[in-house]
């Protein structure tokens, strides 16, 4: 079961740019995930947010995340081409037995 | 390092024929889990473990079979493989079910 919608579905920009993805989600969660797949490869955990906090920060990454719109965004600033990857939000709940992931945001940072 | 390791990276096989594709992971983790990823449909949960004997279905388990008999272990095993499970699969370990999951790096299967 789907949880997490990605939007966009695919982001194309040029390297130095910002890079913007938004997640919503439905049902109340504990924590809101997000990860990393370079094409054809495992996911890579990037960054966890509490249903507490509104904003994070990990080097050139920061999600925010809104409760009340049942929605987050990860920002990737300065990107690289080694930032093209797809992205997932992926959110946790006490009441969910698993991590319910979204489709994803293919981003393309162009050299 | 921590790690989830799957085997084989990649397989083709033939339909009804038995196969296992195992997972293991070194972190000490009681939560894992096996996914499938296929184009437009993003990950989907095949079948999770909370601990040891403690497997459960997730969202697709029609056709797969799971096994937790070490902490460590946790292999995927298709009895009768058919073309429709051709998929990228992956397993992921973590410490709880909603915590951090790490993923090991994918086995692409093809059933002819």
């Amino acid at each position: 079961s789907q949880q997490g919608e990605e939007d966009p579905q695919a982001l194309s920009i040029q390297e130095g740019e910002n890079a913007t993805m938004n997640c919503s989600y439905k049902t109340s969660i504990n924590n809101l995930q997000w990860y990393r797949q370079n094409s054809g490869r495992g996911l890579v955990h990037l960054i966890l947010i509490r249903s507490n906090e509104r904003e994070k920060h990990s080097g050139r990454l920061r999600v925010t995340l809104d409760t009340s719109k049942k929605s987050s965004s990860l920002l990737i600033t300065a990107s690289r081409a080694a930032d093209t990857a797809s992205y997932f939000c992926a959110t946790g709940s006490r009441s969910a037995r698993q991590l319910t992931f979204g489709s994803g945001t293919q981003l393309t940072v162009l050299p | 390092e921590a790690q989830v390791t799957q085997n084989p990276r990649y397989l083709i096989t033939v339909t009804g024929k038995k196969l296992t594709v195992t997972c293991s992971q070194n972190m000490n983790h009681e939560y894992m889990s096996w996914y499938r990823q296929d184009p437009g449909l993003g990950l989907r949960q095949i079948y999770y473990s909370m601990n040891v004997e403690v497997t459960d279905k997730g969202d697709v388990p029609e056709g797969y079979k799971v096994s937790r008999k070490e902490k460590r272990n946790f292999p995927l095993i298709l009895e009768s493989p058919s073309p429709n499970q051709t998929s990228l699969y992956f397993c992921a370990s973590s410490y709880s079910q909603n915590t951090e999951a790490f993923f090991g790096q994918g086995t692409r299967l093809t059933v002819v």
